[in-house]
């Protein structure tokens, strides 16, 4: 029931098309849904997040789209570009006001935009 | 120094070495992680330290020992790896009561 289910586990995408990638998660109790980039010799790092209170949230060309009664979550990538190059992961987890974070982070899924 | 360092970023070991590995942060935050990435698996928490103290160990095998010194600085002391031991360590940190985790660059382990 904690698990985080990321497909596909690669991505192939000309310049300026869109790049979508999806999540599934079984815990309904989880109420933050991050997705992180990780750039090759590097970190990841936190990219976009949306709670369940919103079914979509958009940053720039960066959305996520959110189906509480689904369980399911994905991030679409508009106008990709070639520095959109990386793995991406899904992520869920359930906020502690007063403890550490615990993350369960989807399997990833490498993301190559073709010139 | 800004953010999550980690150190040595690659590390070469025979399987009855004993090495550290080095994780500071610089960003104020007050609980630390330990993760293991191997390919095309899902990163698997191995440790937190919450105020410097262990709140989790996810029945990581013995020879993994963490320590956290303080809220800044964070090891992995390893002995008597396996081959299967393989992978890139992250560190990460965050603020406790926030969800937001910063990742180091990692440590690329291999074990012979």
């Amino acid at each position: 029931q904690q698990q985080v289910k990321q497909s596909p586990q690669s991505l192939i995408v000309q310049k300026g098309g869109i790049s979508i990638i999806n999540c599934a998660y079984e815990n309904t109790a989880f109420d933050y849904f991050p997705w992180y980039q990780q750039f090759p010799g590097k970190g990841p790092a936190l990219l976009i997040a949306i709670r369940p209170d919103v079914s979509e949230k958009k940053e720039g060309r960066f959305t996520i789209s959110f189906n509480k009664s689904a369980k399911q979550f994905s991030l679409h990538i508009m106008d990709s570009q070639p520095g959109d190059s990386a793995t991406y992961f899904c992520a869920a987890s359930l906020t502690s006001y007063s403890s550490a974070s615990k993350i369960i982070f989807g399997s990833g899924t490498r993301l190559s935009i073709r010139p | 120094e800004t953010g999550v360092t980690q150190t040595p970023r690659h590390l070469v070991m025979g399987m009855t070495n004993k090495k550290s590995l080095k994780c500071e942060q610089h960003l104020g935050h007050n609980a630390m992680y330990w993760y293991k990435q191997s390919a095309k698996k899902p990163l698997e928490l191995m440790f937190v330290y919450s105020l410097e103290e262990r709140v989790e160990n996810n029945s990581v095998p013995s020879r993994f020992s963490p320590e956290c010194p303080n809220s800044s600085h964070l090891f992995l002391h390893l002995h008597t790896l396996q081959p299967e031991d393989s992978a890139l360590y992250l560190c990460a940190s965050s603020q406790l009561g926030t969800d937001t985790q910063y990742f180091g660059p990692g440590t690329r382990l291999t074990v012979l």
